[in-house]
């Protein structure tokens, strides 16, 4: 079974300033990939970044980039220069390994609430 | 803007009653994924579609059924309603073997 653990359940950052959010994953299978998205206060869910575990390189998307450490299990978010738009929850998923069957869901952390402080 | 759409936004009903959630997937997408979001479960996958075909069931409940017509879009049909049943339940589209899931903007499910 694959599971994802973020252990932060809110965070504080100050407008400019770099924060990373944590990402920690378990699985045992050897192809995965591991995903990003952001959830304002009005709901929707924004994909941000998605890393696989073949990559050799870290993802980065605009001012978001994906710390991932293989060895570690860890795939954390890193946004620089945090704007008041960062304001949200961010949730930490990954997508099951390919079924056989076109299957790509994605099981999800429980989120972590970052704040944005001007 | 996602390109995937979801009817209705809201949805306020009764225990006990039926209701059907609507997903249109984006132009050209095959896999429809279906998610529920509450409070107590956080965000679980439900249940996915292919061009039609059931691919895959997470934990989707006895009393909830879900098809994709030959349009592709997608509906959820949520039954026999209770007061857990509340949630937000979201869309989500892919193309076939992509890595990204594109989401809805959700349906809030209130049931009293």
């Amino acid at each position: 079974a694959q599971k994802i653990t973020q252990t932060q359940p809110g965070m504080f950052v100050q407008e400019k300033e770099a924060v990373t959010l944590d990402c920690t994953y378990d699985t045992s299978d050897p192809s995965y990939g591991l995903f990003w998205y952001k959830q304002p206060s009005s709901g929707e869910m924004i994909f941000l970044i998605y890393q696989g575990s073949y990559d050799q390189q870290n993802a980065t998307e605009g001012h978001y980039s994906l710390n991932f450490q293989k060895a570690r299990k860890s795939a954390n978010l890193v946004i620089s220069a945090s704007q008041l738009g960062d304001s949200a929850m961010y949730f930490c998923a990954m997508r099951a390994a390919y079924s056989g069957a076109g299957s790509y869901q994605l099981t999800f952390g429980k989120g972590t609430k970052l704040s944005v402080i001007p | 803007d996602s390109g995937v759409t979801q009817t209705p936004k809201h949805l306020i009903t009764a225990t006990g009653q039926r209701v059907t959630l609507r997903c249109s997937p984006r132009s050209g997408d095959l896999s429809v994924y279906w998610y529920q979001q509450s409070l107590d479960q956080g965000l679980q996958f439900l249940i996915q579609y292919y061009n039609g075909e059931e691919r895959a069931k997470g934990n989707i409940l006895e009393r909830f059924s879900a098809q994709q017509f030959p349009d592709l879009h997608s509906e959820l049909n949520l039954s026999s309603l209770e007061l857990g049943d509340s949630a937000l339940y979201f869309c989500a589209s892919s193309r076939g073997g992509s890595n990204e899931q594109f989401f809805g903007p959700g349906t809030r499910l209130t049931v009293l």
